[in-house]
């Protein structure tokens, strides 16, 4: 069974351009995370969603990001226009249910590059 | 305060010691608890979950004291392939987000 996976592996971009992220879960998995490591920091939450709806996106820096996830299947993260501190690694994971102690299945992640 | 901290590291150890890495968290309303491997440049992975009573898979014992807020992974005679960062994370129910802290980085030299 595929695992989750996540599109492009890397990225390298300008200051002021746009660039979209895709993660695919696990097939069956309602549940997909973005998560985000920038340097030298701890992983953080950005947002949730169950099945298309966006259950929690508390974590997300600024209006410059836009989640989605048409359908309930794969989601995008899209950063427009992308700055400098926007580099680092973003992770996306996913789960079947919501049960607290529910495993979490992580992508390889996006190490995205903003010069 | 970070909501969870960990000693950063790293710790460098012989192939075959025992070695223990703690965590504390400040929110006491956290429920669940794990402790996460991630290898250089690849995804956390979870290596265990911690539970109130304490736990142990194989090599690995993970403890948790709710009153003092902290969490803790024993591993017994390490082996080269530990070698990693160890994450310590926390999750209230309230939310489903994981928190993670920044990681403890472990070394085992042959």
């Amino acid at each position: 069974e595929a695992g989750v996976t996540q599109f492009p592996s890397h990225s390298v971009i300008e200051k002021g351009q746009t660039v979209t992220l895709r993660c695919d879960p696990i097939s069956g998995h309602d549940n997909l995370y973005w998560y985000r490591r920038v340097m030298g920091k701890e992983i953080k939450f950005l947002l949730h969603f169950v099945k298309e709806s966006k259950q929690d996106e508390s974590g997300m820096p600024n209006n410059r990001f836009l989640a989605e996830r048409t359908g309930g299947t794969y989601s995008t993260l899209k950063v427009q226009p992308a700055e400098l501190e926007d580099s680092g690694v973003y992770f996306c994971a996913s789960s079947q249910s919501q049960g607290a102690g529910e495993k979490l299945f992580f992508g390889s992640g996006t190490q995205l590059s903003v010069l | 305060r970070k909501e969870v901290e960990q000693d950063p590291g790293p710790f460098n150890v012989p192939e075959g010691a025992t070695v223990a890495f703690n965590c504390t968290y400040s929110n006491s309303a956290s429920q669940s608890f794990f402790w996460y491997r991630q290898d250089c440049r690849k995804e956390p992975k979870l290596l265990m979950s911690v539970y109130s009573s304490g736990n142990e898979d194989g090599r690995f014992t993970a403890q948790l004291n709710r009153a003092s807020q902290y969490i803790s992974l024993l591993i017994r005679d390490s082996k080269l392939s530990d070698s990693a960062t160890y994450l310590c994370v926390v999750r209230m129910d309230s939310s489903y987000k994981l928190i993670f802290g920044s990681g403890t980085r472990l070394l085992v030299r042959p």
